[in-house]
């Protein structure tokens, strides 16, 4: 069976300080992988999105990015945290290539900016 | 811009009563998928329906069920015999065929009444 993991779950950090939050699928292969952000009222935003090793799109100009260094592994970073970074991050995948399937979604990670 | 709509912030609904939670998009292509997720205090998200835009019967599971109205750009969600159990965040969500793009809606928050 596939799972998908995130972490850390819980990250408090001050402001201008570095971000890593990784993310693995096991049990499937070539998944689509996403990151969204989601903040009170603002519901979930699309970050990013990758559709193979190295292929990242990006929906959002903002202080973070994306990598994707193996085929099931998804990261999010940024240089330099801002407030606004503050938020529940969580991270998706999809095994579908064409047609929309289910998006199955990690536990997600706490981030908040101090 | 391809948009997700959801006007409710916030329903109540009496356990064992049904509610109508709604969403509306935008779009101008022909061919998407349309989803409504859960997401209880967990946090966790899980799929509650998935209905094909060509499709024109409702999908249903258990005791959830849509009402897609194609022409309106309108899919709203019915939960009947509520439970305690269905409290939780609702959201609305749509993706376009061969974007592999997910958009979600701001989210409405179900409180089930004992």
């Amino acid at each position: 069976s596939q799972t998908i993991h995130q972490w850390p779950a819980t990250l408090v950090q001050p402001v201008g300080s570095p971000l890593s939050l990784e993310c693995t699928v096991e049990g499937t292969s070539n998944p689509n992988l996403y990151w969204y952000r989601q903040a009170a009222g603002r519901g979930l935003q699309l970050l990013f999105y990758s559709v193979g090793i190295g292929q990242i799109s990006s929906e959002v100009p903002q202080n973070l990015s994306a990598s994707r260094p193996q085929d099931r592994q998804f990261i999010l970073s940024s240089k330099k945290l801002l407030l606004s970074d503050s938020g529940f991050y969580l991270c998706a995948w999809t095994r579908d290539r064409a047609n929309a399937g289910e998006l199955f979604f990690g536990e997600g990670s706490r981030l908040t900016v101090l | 811009a391809q948009t997700v709509t959801q006007s409710q912030p916030e329903m109540s609904v009496q356990e064992a009563e049904t509610v109508t939670l709604s969403c509306t998009y935008d779009t101008s292509e022909s061919d998407y998928y349309l989803f409504w997720y859960k997401q209880p205090p967990s946090r966790q998200m899980i799929l509650v329906i998935r209905q094909e835009a060509y499709k024109q019967q409702n999908a249903t599971e258990n005791r959830f069920s849509v009402n897609f109205q194609k022409a309106a750009k309108s899919f709203s969600l019915k939960i009947s015999d509520s439970q305690l159990g269905d409290a939780a965040m609702y959201f609305c969500a749509c993706s376009w065929w061969g974007t592999y793009k997910y958009i979600f809606g701001t989210g409405t928050r179900l409180k089930v009444l004992a």
